[in-house]
């Protein structure tokens, strides 16, 4: 069946613009997280929704970023103003309620 | 809080030997536990998982991980390496309280996996 899926790929952006980031979930999942891989560094949780549950955004670095998830589906990560150490391989990944996580392919992220 | 460690940054191994990836765990309720591993510019794959049971839990492409709890350990194992099983391994932990703890996981930082000829 269809995996976790993530568009794009690839994002190359200039300092201080905007960037929107997919993502969507396996089909069924009731929960959806966001993480960031930082170039010789481990996973760092950013944002987690749990069904109709307010999220939990304890991991937001900054008041930059913001993400929704609309219709309990497709989620979309929102970096305002980026910084260059917003740089970094973006990951989404869901789940049923405690079960394991799958992880899509990642959104790479280069602000220059 | 909750937290994971591997020592080892880098492993090496070769073909046909046994190998073992360390993971050690910090959390305060019952753990659930949880290996990745990820192949070059892709995303995380699920190795395997322990929540409850019996210590020693098999997962994919013939890994097992041993659960104990006294040392706090699930360290990652297989009998006999490939050359294929090269790749980074990400060890994870959560909480395993439903009510406050939530579902999110906690990484370690990773241990490159290289296994030679």
């Amino acid at each position: 069946g269809a995996g976790v899926s993530q568009s794009p790929s690839n994002k190359v952006t200039e300092k201080g613009k905007d960037v929107e980031l997919r993502c969507d979930p396996i089909s069924g999942h009731t929960a959806l997280y966001w993480y960031r891989q930082s170039l010789g560094q481990g996973l760092e949780f950013l944002i987690y929704f749990q069904g109709n549950s307010a999220p939990d955004k304890s991991g937001l670095p900054s008041d930059r970023f913001s993400a929704e998830r609309t219709g309990g589906s497709v989620s979309t990560l929102t970096i305002q103003r980026t910084q260059q150490e917003d740089s970094a391989v973006y990951l989404c990944a869901s789940s049923l309620m405690i079960a394991e996580q799958y992880f899509g392919p990642g959104t790479r992220l280069t602000v220059t | 809080a909750q937290s994971v460690a591997q020592p080892e940054d880098q492993v090496n191994v070769a073909e046909g030997n046994p190998l073992t990836v360390k993971c050690t765990y910090s959390v305060s309720g019952n753990p659930y536990l949880f290996w990745y591993v990820q192949y070059p510019n892709r995303g995380l794959q699920f190795l395997l998982k322990y929540i409850t049971g019996d210590n020693l839990v098999k997962g994919s492409y013939g890994f097992e991980a041993e659960f104990n709890k006294s040392q706090t350990s699930f360290h990652l194992k297989k009998p006999s390496a490939l050359v294929s099983d090269s790749a980074l391994y990400f060890c994870a932990v959560r909480d395993g309280r439903l009510t406050g703890g939530g579902n999110k996981l906690t990484f370690g930082t990773g241990t490159q996996l290289k296994v030679e000829l």
